[in-house]
């Protein structure tokens, strides 16, 4: 069964570095979102990308966040300037361009700023 | 802002009962709901959805309730199994498709054998 997938499954880093966090959507979709969960709270969302560009974003989106495709694959969340609150798990999903489909989730990122 | 609210941050049930998970949302645009199952070190899964024209969604041991009037959904999940305890999610979006999920804090189910 096709699944999304992403690396790594924990990065470390400095407050101040810059992060890049990946995944794979499913082949065949479409649409791309990055989720975060600060432990212990909900799951929100940060950005939805089709068509090459972001659709929407949160107020959690903001300078410090960018997304790519850089290639026909992978699907990257950069955070430029990491901040201690920046800690949490990050969750990429697709899903494919006919409505009322859900969400596929990744297994996430947990990244942790020291 | 809470638009979708979880109030139980946890529920234990006996294997074989019911289990009903409470949801309930703030803003009247909302008109497609989710419900996530998540297991620990796992990203949210899909379990099943409604569209705000529909009362009632099911799918095998899982069946989604929608009160558009109340603004709540359920999800009951009968007979309850061990497999079944995770952290459980509701999502809700105000086009369908794919738009952006605003999900509860969820509620931890733990089924007892």
């Amino acid at each position: 069964e096709p699944e999304v997938t992403q690396t790594p499954s924990h990065q470390v880093t400095q407050m101040g570095q810059e992060v890049i966090l990946r995944c794979v959507p499913i082949s065949n979709h479409l649409y791309f979102y990055w989720y975060r969960q600060i432990l212990g709270q909900k799951v929100e969302f940060l950005v939805s990308f089709y068509n090459n560009e972001i659709s929407e974003k949160s107020e959690i989106f903001d300078d410090q966040f960018s997304v790519e495709r850089p290639d026909g694959s992978n699907f990257t969340l950069k955070i430029r300037s990491t901040k201690l609150e920046d800690s949490a798990m990050y969750f990429c999903a697709s899903s494919d361009s006919e409505g009322w489909n859900e969400q596929f989730f990744g297994p996430g990122t947990r990244l942790t700023v020291l | 802002d809470q638009q979708v609210k979880q109030n139980s941050p946890s529920l234990s049930v006996q294997e074989g009962r019911i289990s009903i998970l409470n949801c309930d949302y703030t803003n009247s645009m909302f008109d497609y709901f989710l419900w996530y199952k998540k297991y620990p070190a796992e990203g949210p899964t899909f379990l099943i959805s409604i569209s705000s024209i529909k009362d009632k969604n099911e799918d095998g041991r899982f069946t989604v309730f929608l009160n558009k009037s109340a603004k709540h959904l359920s999800l009951h999940i009968v007979p309850s199994q061990p497999g079944d305890s995770a952290v459980y999610f509701c999502a809700a979006s105000d086009l369908g498709g794919n738009t952006p999920l605003v999900f509860g804090k969820g509620t931890r189910l733990s089924v007892i054998a």
